[in-house]
């Protein structure tokens, strides 16, 4: 059973840089997938973040204008989140999820709330 | 970007009404389409991948259709447990997009 699990501060400072990781289990992302970052903002839709995948590519998001970069880590079979500059409007539930190759996203973590306040 | 417009935005609906919720993409995607079910404070559940390709364990009565760039999610016969929120996401080309999402609430 595939598991992910989002941890990083609650918490983050306006203008500062928010980090979240991604820890998987039962499958490890060496072996293929696309890795997403998706958030919510609070009683809003969904927006996708970005991705990687194994095979070395990435993609993000033009809305958020380079502060996004994805990064992994195949010893510890975790993925990572960075977000610069940080405004109030990155408020939000982030989660981390896995998609197929030209399929959807079939299995999402919790979801971890980060909020931006000083 | 491909835009999803999804519409309505909300509906209210009772217990076996047959519910149908449309995302329009404003470019081809082929098949290229999912949809999720989200209840509050709960993950999105994927429904239907591929546009009409019905998740193992998801109700028969939940159906997914495609006619060029509209894309359909039906409930054929609306349960108590369907009352949530529904998306749907075009991974066809990046950036991936969700539509706005349909609040299906109780008449």
């Amino acid at each position: 059973q595939v598991q992910l699990q989002e941890s990083g501060p609650g918490l983050v400072k306006p203008s500062e840089t928010l980090s979240l990781t991604c820890a998987v289990s039962g499958y490890s992302i060496n072996t293929g997938y696309y890795w997403d970052w998706i958030r919510q903002s609070p009683g809003e839709g969904l927006e996708w973040i970005g991705c990687f995948h194994p095979g070395g590519t990435t993609y993000y998001n033009p809305s958020l204008n380079s502060r996004v970069t994805i990064s992994f880590d195949t010893s510890k079979n975790e993925f990572s989140l960075r977000l610069t500059s940080v405004t109030a409007a990155d408020t939000a539930i982030y989660y981390c999820a896995r998609r197929g190759g030209h399929d959807s996203v079939d299995y999402w973590g919790q979801g971890t709330l980060v909020s931006v306040s000083s | 970007d491909i835009q999803m417009t999804q519409s309505p935005s909300s509906l209210y609906a009772s217990v076996g009404d047959r519910v149908t919720i449309t995302c329009r993409a404003s470019q081809g995607i082929r098949n290229d389409l999912g949809w999720y079910q989200q209840k509050p404070g709960k993950v999105p559940k994927r429904l239907i991948s591929v546009a009409s390709n019905l998740e193992s364990g998801v109700p028969s009565r939940f159906s997914g259709s495609r006619s060029e760039t509209e894309f359909t999610l039906t409930i054929s016969s609306l349960q108590p447990e369907d009352f949530a929120t529904y998306y749907c996401l075009q991974y066809n080309s990046y950036p991936l997009t969700f539509g706005g999402g349909t609040k299906v609430g109780i008449k």
